[in-house]
């Protein structure tokens, strides 16, 4: 079984500060991983993703994961944060191989960024 | 960018009664799911579907039943409603290419009194 776990279930930040959103996960094959954003009122978008390329895995908006499977992380970061990433955001993972595909999901963490 | 639409988006509703959250994807989708949300918890996948006719339970035991009559529709039925069943529900989908991204709806706030 796999599962997720987001340390931090809210993180606050200045504009213009780095974003760190930690995920760790736990798989007994090698796991697919994933952001998602959930903005206010809106449903989730997929904000990146790993599976089994690259390590370091760039998405949208400027977010960016480095899977690093000695310690069995997925972090997210952020160079410099904008109004606009306040939001929460998930990280999930699935099996990797076979056609099924299901996601666990971590709790989320609630980005808050202050002006 | 996402067409999948739920509805609808806030329901407040008597014990007892009969819901029927609708879900629909104009994306030509085989796969569907539906995902219970509570506050500060991580989401629970409770039903999911690979195609017509094609319903399974998810991780998260629920009273809800489903069904996948037509491929764009997956609407979730709860017969008799309780307070229990407060949750935020939200619909997926994603295509057949294995490893495919989901597209979420804006979900359905459940209140149940």
């Amino acid at each position: 079984a796999q599962s997720v776990t987001q340390l931090g279930s809210h993180v606050s930040v200045s504009e213009g500060a780095l974003v760190l959103l930690r995920c760790n996960y736990s798989s007994s094959v090698p796991p697919y991983l994933f952001w998602y954003v959930q903005y206010p009122n809106q449903g989730l978008q997929l904000l990146l993703k790993y599976t089994s390329a690259a390590t370091l895995v760039k998405g949208i908006n400027g977010f960016e994961a480095e899977f690093k499977k000695s310690e069995t992380s997925f972090h997210l970061t952020k160079p410099s944060a904008h109004m606009s990433d306040a939001a929460e955001y998930f990280c999930a993972v699935s099996k990797g191989g076979g056609s099924n595909y299901k996601l666990t999901f971590g709790k989320g963490t609630l980005l808050t960024v202050n002006p | 960018e996402a067409d999948i639409y739920q509805t609808p988006r806030y329901l407040v509703i008597g014990t007892g009664k009969k819901i029927t959250l609708e879900c629909s994807q104009t994306m030509g989708h085989d796969k569907m799911y539906w995902y219970q949300q509570d506050p500060g918890m991580e989401l629970h996948l409770i039903h999911y579907s690979y195609g017509v006719n094609s319903t399974e339970k998810g991780d998260l035991s629920s009273e809800s039943t489903v069904s996948r009559i037509r491929t764009e529709h997956f609407p979730l039925t709860l017969e008799s409603a309780r307070p229990s069943h407060t949750s935020q529900y939200l619909c997926a989908s994603s295509g057949s290419g294995g490893r495919e991204k989901l597209f979420f709806g804006s979900g359905t706030q459940l209140s149940v009194l």
